[in-house]
């Protein structure tokens, strides 16, 4: 079935450490995005790729950084510098920018 | 700045009753709006979508109405079920202009009241 696979679900982390999570979609979808979401506020666009090889800050790009070398991957990496990284990110595709977007399960990360 | 935004944070509803829930936006360059519904722990899923040059569209057990005069945007649940406890975001971007992400509102929790 075609759909969008973050991973991992759970992550714990230690303050200092680098962590990356991993989206993967074969929805051969051109754009892909990065959300944040903290309890009780809307998500929160970290950065996003219209393209394979083209990615642009979003909102809160802060202590972020992302790839996209493959159509089907972008991941993230939530460095050291990320304040307060405890979060549930979530990851999206769409057919083309601006589009409907089709969303991950999410992956919530917790700093120790 | 310009947000999207609902007008309550939390509604409960009687299970079989219709369901309400606002989105007012202030960027007046928005034409394309969405609701997305999210169950706990989980990302969020397409509900129904409305361009701005329509002001009402139904999908099954769904209604988006739009009011562009006082950028406000409504969802309608027609006999809630438990199934409908969840989060209700409505999201909105200008896509004819270069910036044409998805903007979303804080959410609305639904709690459906058995």
């Amino acid at each position: 079935d075609g759909g969008i696979t973050q991973s991992p679900k759970y992550l714990f982390r230690k303050e200092g450490q680098n962590v990356t999570l991993s989206c993967e979609q074969n929805l051969n979808h051109d754009a892909m995005y990065w959300y944040r979401q903290d309890p009780g506020q809307g998500l929160r666009l970290i950065y996003y790729s219209q393209i394979v090889n083209d990615f642009q800050k979003g909102d809160i790009a802060e202590g972020y950084s992302v790839s996209r070398e493959k159509k089907e991957s972008f991941p993230l990496t939530v460095t050291s510098a990320q304040k307060n990284p405890t979060a549930f990110y979530l990851c999206a595709s769409s057919i083309d920018p601006g589009g409907e977007l089709f969303f991950g399960e999410g992956s919530r990360l917790t700093v120790l | 700045g310009e947000s999207v935004g609902l007008h309550l944070p939390t509604l409960s509803v009687q299970e079989g009753d219709n369901s309400i829930i606002n989105c007012a936006y202030s960027n007046s360059a928005s034409d394309y709006f969405i609701w997305y519904k999210q169950e706990s722990g989980k990302g969020p899923q397409f509900i129904i979508d409305i361009r701005s040059n329509m002001d009402k569209r139904q999908g099954q057990r769904v209604t988006v109405l739009l009011n562009k005069t006082v950028k406000h945007l409504s969802l309608q649940i027609a006999a809630t079920q438990p199934g409908d406890s969840a989060v209700y975001f409505c999201a909105e971007t200008p896509i004819h202009s270069n910036d044409y992400k998805l903007s979303f509102g804080a959410g609305t929790t639904v709690t459906v009241r058995a």
